[in-house]
């Protein structure tokens, strides 16, 4: 257990449905990573937040998805109009600010299914 | 556009042996450098984080940075077959880290 926690594990949804999820990170890891995996990639950067400001937002992310980081602690990713191309393993990461400690965790994922 | 390069494999060893897994990068304003393991359906586990050129040992396991070729590598010694897994290289300069793809390393007894 690296100390960061993602809710739901698992999730089905039917193609057009929104999702939302959930993570916590480490209480003092300022900064809060979203990623994305397929099978046979590595993960792939959506967005990250330093504290409760949303500092950088990948380019590859569609509108469909917002993210979001009130006062500092959880953040949740949301994902509206779900397509079969959404299946994917979203991962979230929580980092120490510190270049000379500079640590970054995995949280368990969330499975997504979209039918 | 950052990359990170990792042969794919799988890499397979015989337990007990090295096993040696490397990692290119493009971005030459690097900074941190990040080892994880990844067993299938499971998250990334931070293995090793390294910042300066040389070496760095922990227990079984060694990585290796080389700025000016901008290379990276993990050592795995006595490797056991718990150790099979997918290895994923990171890199960062901008607090963004890019992975490569990840290499499978099959241990086999």
């Amino acid at each position: 257990d690296t100390g960061v926690s993602q809710d739901p594990r698992h999730k089905i949804t039917k193609r057009g449905q929104n999702v939302t999820f959930r993570c916590d990170p480490i209480s003092e890891h300022n900064r809060l990573y979203w990623y994305r995996q397929t099978l046979g990639q590595g993960p792939e950067f959506l967005t990250y937040f330093q504290n409760e400001a949303q500092l950088e937002k990948s380019r590859l992310l569609s509108d469909r998805f917002s993210a979001e980081r009130p006062k500092g602690s959880f953040s949740t990713l949301e994902i509206q109009r779900t397509e079969q191309g959404d299946s994917a393993m979203y991962l979230c990461a929580s980092r120490s600010e510190e270049r000379t400690a500079d640590t970054q965790y995995f949280g368990p994922g969330t499975r997504l299914t979209v039918l | 556009q950052k990359e990170v390069e990792q042969n794919s494999g799988p890499l397979s060893v015989p337990e007990g042996a090295i096993a040696s897994l490397n990692c290119t990068y493009s971005d030459r304003v690097s900074q941190s450098f990040f080892w994880y393991r990844q067993y299938s359906g499971k998250s990334p586990e931070l293995i090793m984080s390294i910042y300066s050129n040389g070496d760095k040992e922990d227990g079984r396991f060694t990585a290796q940075l080389n700025k000016a070729s901008q290379y990276v590598s993990l050592l795995i010694r006595d490797s056991q077959p718990s150790d099979s897994a997918t290895y994923l290289c990171a890199v960062d300069g901008s607090y963004i880290p890019t992975f490569g793809r990840g290499t499978s390393l099959i241990v086999h007894p």
